[in-house]
Order: structure tokens, then C-alpha cells, then sequence
């Protein structure tokens, strides 16, 4: 059974930093690219990043482009996002995700419990 | 690729068939996914490639559609049913859903 257990969210002041980790379990980890993704009330779900099974490829959103960082570890299963320079509107419950792909394209197949990250002063 | 839904919010009763709307942008070909979330859970995967039903989905679910506009059926909506459902393409990066349809009851 796949399953993806996002951590270390919690409350921090803009302008920190916050590293989030997902545990992931039941699939060859390092044969799959992952992705991160975050919901709010306002603007709804919003892909975050991805990262390449091999970490050869790293993309981001352009609300998070140069203070986001995606990471994984293929020996402990595990992925990150170091997030900087944190601002209100990084306020999100954050994902990690397993997507499905076909014809090049896919869909968010799985996807963790989700970890929460609030901005405030 | 901006994606809109509509209606954002419906109330229907159990048994009923509903329709949902997504209307991308640009032409997306068939790559439109729908996802179901029920309140503190995370999305689940429903249809893609517009109308192929992910497994162990229930067959009163349906897609259609190709290009721009899409729709996802419930026919003979039971209690479980009730939920918030977004589309997602993934035809050009970056991936995008819509802002959610709300399904509760009448």
C-alpha cells in the first residue's frame, strides 16, 4: 500500500524558513518523479514543485520560484521542500504527491495527509 | 491554462444525477483528471484522460468532453457522493485545477 506522511509544518513569521519532509512507503520510491502541492480556502489547490527520480530535474511554481527548494533523498524514501523567505500567502495545507503518468501527461494518483504551514506575525 | 468550473456549489438529493462543468482556457485534448475530496481528506483520484474511471471507482461515475469543455456525471448520487470535486489538466506545465464544485445536500 502506497502511502505518504508529510511532516514539520507548524506556525512561523514571514521572512523565515520552514523545511516540510514526506515519508514515502509501498512503492519503489527512486523510480518516480514527486511533486508537492498546497491547498487554501482562496485560491484552491495550486501545484507547488516537482522533482525527477534521479533529482536531475526540479521545476516550480512562479509564486514560489527562487525561495522554494525541492529535494529528495532516494536512500530514506523521503522528500523535502525548504521553503524561505515565507510570506501570508504561503499559508497552505501542503501535499506531497505520487503522480500516475501516461502519453507523457498524468494525474495525482496519491497523495499524503497533508502538513499545514501558517504565516503570521 | 486557467480552469473554470461551474456551478461552484449544488444541493441535490440522493438518487438524483448531476453535472459538473470544467471549461479549460485553451484546448487541453483529453488531458483532464477529476478528483473527489471529502472534508480533512485529501483529494482522491476519479477519472482521467476526461472519461477513463480510475479503479475502484464506482461506474455511476462519468467524464466527457475533449478540447476546452468537460463534464463529470454522477448518476443516482448516494450519501458518500456528497463532497467538493475539482478538474485538473495536465496538458502544459504547470499543471492547474479548477476552483472546486461543492455537492451537498438538499
Amino acid at each position: 500500500e502506497v502511502q505518504l506522511v508529510e511532516s514539520g509544518g507548524g506556525l512561523v513569521q514571514p521572512g523565515r524558513s520552514l523545511r516540510l519532509s514526506c515519508a514515502a512507503s509501498g512503492f519503489t520510491f527512486d523510480d518516480f518523479a514527486m511533486h508537492w502541492l498546497r491547498q487554501t480556502p482562496g485560491k484552491g489547490l495550486e501545484w507547488v514543485s516537482t522533482i525527477s527520480w534521479n533529482s536531475g530535474h526540479r521545476g516550480y511554481a512562479d509564486s514560489v520560484k527562487g525561495r522554494f527548494t525541492i529535494s529528495r533523498d532516494n536512500a530514506k524514501n523521503s522528500l523535502y521542500l525548504q521553503m524561505n523567505s515565507l510570506r501570508a500567502e504561503d499559508t497552505a495545507l501542503y501535499y506531497c504527491a505520487k503522480v500516475h503518468y501516461y502519453d507523457g501527461r498524468g494525474y495525482f494518483e496519491y497523495w499524503g495527509q497533508g502538513t499545514l504551514v501558517t504565516v503570521s506575525s | 491554462i486557467q480552469m473554470t468550473q461551474s456551478p461552484s456549489s449544488l444541493s441535490a438529493s440522493v438518487g438524483d444525477s448531476v453535472t459538473i462543468t470544467c471549461r479549460a482556457s485553451q484546448s487541453i485534448s483529453t488531458y483532464l483528471s477529476w478528483y473527489q475530496q471529502k472534508p480533512g481528506k485529501a483529494p482522491k483520484i476519479l477519472m482521467y484522460a476526461a472519461s477513463s474511471l480510475q479503479s475502484g471507482v464506482p461506474p455511476r461515475f462519468s467524464g466527457t468532453g475533449s478540447g476546452t469543455d468537460f463534464t463529470l456525471t454522477i448518476s443516482s448520487l448516494q450519501p458518500e457522493d456528497f463532497a467538493t470535486y475539482y478538474c485538473q489538466q495536465s496538458y502544459s506545465d504547470p499543471w492547474t485545477f479548477g476552483q472546486g464544485t461543492k455537492v451537498d445536500i438538499k
